[in-house]
C-alpha cells in the first residue's frame, strides 16, 4: 500500500516551453502533498506545500508564478514549470501525506533537462 | 526551527561489515522520525519508523531506535550487503509544523564485495 507515481519519469524539453509533472496517490487519499527539488548528491529541498482544494503554499525563494502547482482531488496534484530555462534542469521529486500514518511516501522522481 | 543533522559521508563498507550512520535531530514538539533509502536514479523509499520514545523501527535488517534522552536515531545494520549501497536521509515530521518533514543531508553508502 501507499504507493506514489509521478509522471513522466524523464523529460526534455526546449527552453521557453512548459512542463507538467503529474503527481498521484494509487491506493490512497492525501489532502497534502509536497513537491521537492534534488540537486545531485544534495538532499531534498521543499519547493512547496500543496493542498487539495486550496492554494499551495511555496517556499521562501520558490517562485510560484514560475512553479505552478495545482492539487484538484485528493489523488492528483500537479507541478507546471513555466517558460522553462536550462537552470530549471533538476529532481523533481513529490510526496503524498497519508494521515493516520503521519508519514511522507514519495514518488519515484521526475528528471527534467531543459535545453 | 527543526533540524535533523546526519553523519557525513561517503561511507565505504566491505560487505558483511556493521553499519552505523548517526542522526541527531533538534525539534520543538514530539516528533516522528524517519530513515529513507534512495537508490541511483530513484525517489525516497520509506525503510522505518518510529512515532514515540524508546520506540525502535526495523526493516529488511536495519534498525533504528528513537531516544528522546540523546535526541538521536542511529541507522544500525548487523551486516550489510551491496545491494545496501545507496543514500540514507533522516528524516523528522513534526505535525505541529504544517505537517512539513524536515530531512538530514543524506549519507553515501557503498558496500563492496
Amino acid at each position: 500500500g501507499a504507493v506514489v507515481s509521478q509522471h513522466p519519469s524523464r523529460v526534455i524539453c526546449k527552453s521557453g516551453t512548459s512542463v507538467k509533472i503529474e503527481c498521484r496517490s494509487l491506493d490512497f487519499q492525501a489532502t497534502t502533498m509536497f513537491w521537492y527539488r534534488q540537486f545531485p548528491k544534495k538532499s531534498l529541498m521543499l519547493m512547496a506545500t500543496s493542498n487539495e482544494g486550496s492554494k499551495a503554499t511555496y517556499e521562501q525563494g520558490v517562485e510560484k508564478d514560475k512553479f505552478l502547482i495545482n492539487h484538484a482531488s485528493l489523488t492528483l496534484s500537479t507541478l507546471t514549470v513555466t517558460s522553462a530555462h536550462p537552470e530549471d534542469s533538476s529532481f523533481y521529486i513529490c510526496s503524498a501525506f497519508l494521515a493516520g500514518k503521519e508519514t511522507q511516501y514519495f514518488g519515484p522522481g521526475t528528471r527534467l533537462l531543459v535545453l | 526551527g527543526n533540524s535533523v543533522t546526519q553523519m557525513e559521508g561517503p561511507v565505504t563498507l566491505s560487505e558483511e561489515a556493521f553499519l552505523t550512520i548517526n542522526c541527531t535531530y533538534t525539534a520543538t514538539g514530539y516528533p516522528s522520525l524517519f530513515w529513507y533509502v534512495q537508490y541511483p536514479g530513484e525517489g525516497l523509499q520509506l525503510l522505518l519508523k518510529a512515532t514515540k520514545a524508546d520506540d525502535k523501527g526495523s526493516n529488511k535488517g536495519f534498525e533504528a531506535t528513537y531516544r528522546k534522552e540523546t535526541t538521536s536515531f542511529h541507522l544500525e545494520k548487523g551486516s550489510v550487503q551491496v545491494s545496501d549501497s545507496a543514500v540514507y536521509f533522516c528524516a523528522l515530521f513534526d505535525n505541529t509544523n504544517a505537517g512539513k518533514s524536515t530531512f538530514g543531508d543524506g549519507t553515501t553508502l557503498t558496500v563492496k564485495p
